[in-house]
């Protein structure tokens, strides 16, 4: 998988949107882009993912660069639940390949009141 | 189970003691993942089940560790003489499979080797 790279931590006031950016430099073309998040004493937990599109659930949006070497995930209204660490994860996609997640360092985002 | 079910969910042993950690995947899950987190770190890998394909064992940190799936469900992640250094939740996942799909997480098991 390639490697990303995320900023440690982030603040965000409540409210606000949460503007979380990932660079994947190596990415290949059949590499999705993932966003998985760990609240404090959980399992990580699915955001998002997609491969050039952009994405949008009810969770939060993504959004990918046109050349894919970098990624920003969105979480439009931002609540004190939110605080977590944030992964993003490239992953190949091809069926019968190695699935294998390989999780970063993360963001550690603090959302406050 | 609605979801990725571990048990049990805490767990403290003595050192140069066994250990088996059980995993319950989504069923209909091809896919299954071992983690283990250590206090304040990220997610290591561990191993990876797939099907009927041979599993990936590139992350077990020694052959004092090792993981079985059986009949393609449950798996058992299995550590032999435990070192404190053992001392983690270990996590378990499950996916569909095919590359996309995501993976759920299991709460985890928490070891503590005293």
């Amino acid at each position: 998988d390639a490697k990303t790279t995320q900023p440690p931590s982030m603040d965000c006031a409540e409210g606000r949107a949460a503007n979380l950016p990932c660079n994947h430099s190596t990415i290949s073309g059949n590499e999705y882009v993932y966003w998985y998040r760990q609240i404090h004493s959980q399992g990580p937990q699915y955001i998002i993912h997609g491969l050039k599109n952009n994405e949008t659930n009810e969770m939060a949006s993504l959004i990918i660069t046109e050349d894919r070497k970098s990624s920003t995930l969105i979480l439009p209204h931002a609540t004190l639940r939110d605080t977590a660490v944030y992964y993003c994860i490239v992953r190949v996609a091809s069926r019968g390949g190695n699935e294998k997640l390989t999780f970063g360092t993360g963001t550690r985002l603090t959302i406050i009141p | 189970g609605a979801g990725v079910s571990q048990s049990p969910s805490n767990k403290v042993t003595e050192k140069g003691k066994d250990v088996e950690l059980r995993c319950d995947p989504i069923s209909g899950h091809t896919a299954l993942y071992w983690y283990r987190q250590s206090l304040g770190q990220g997610l290591e890998f561990l191993i990876y089940f797939q099907g009927n394909s041979a599993p990936d064992k590139s992350g077990l940190p020694s052959d004092r560790f090792s993981a079985e799936r059986t009949g393609g469900s449950v798996s058992t992640l299995t550590i032999q003489r435990t070192q404190q250094e053992d001392s983690a939740v270990y996590l378990c996942a499950s996916s569909l499979g095919g590359g996309k799909a995501e993976a759920f997480f299991g709460q985890g098991t928490r070891l503590t080797v005293v």
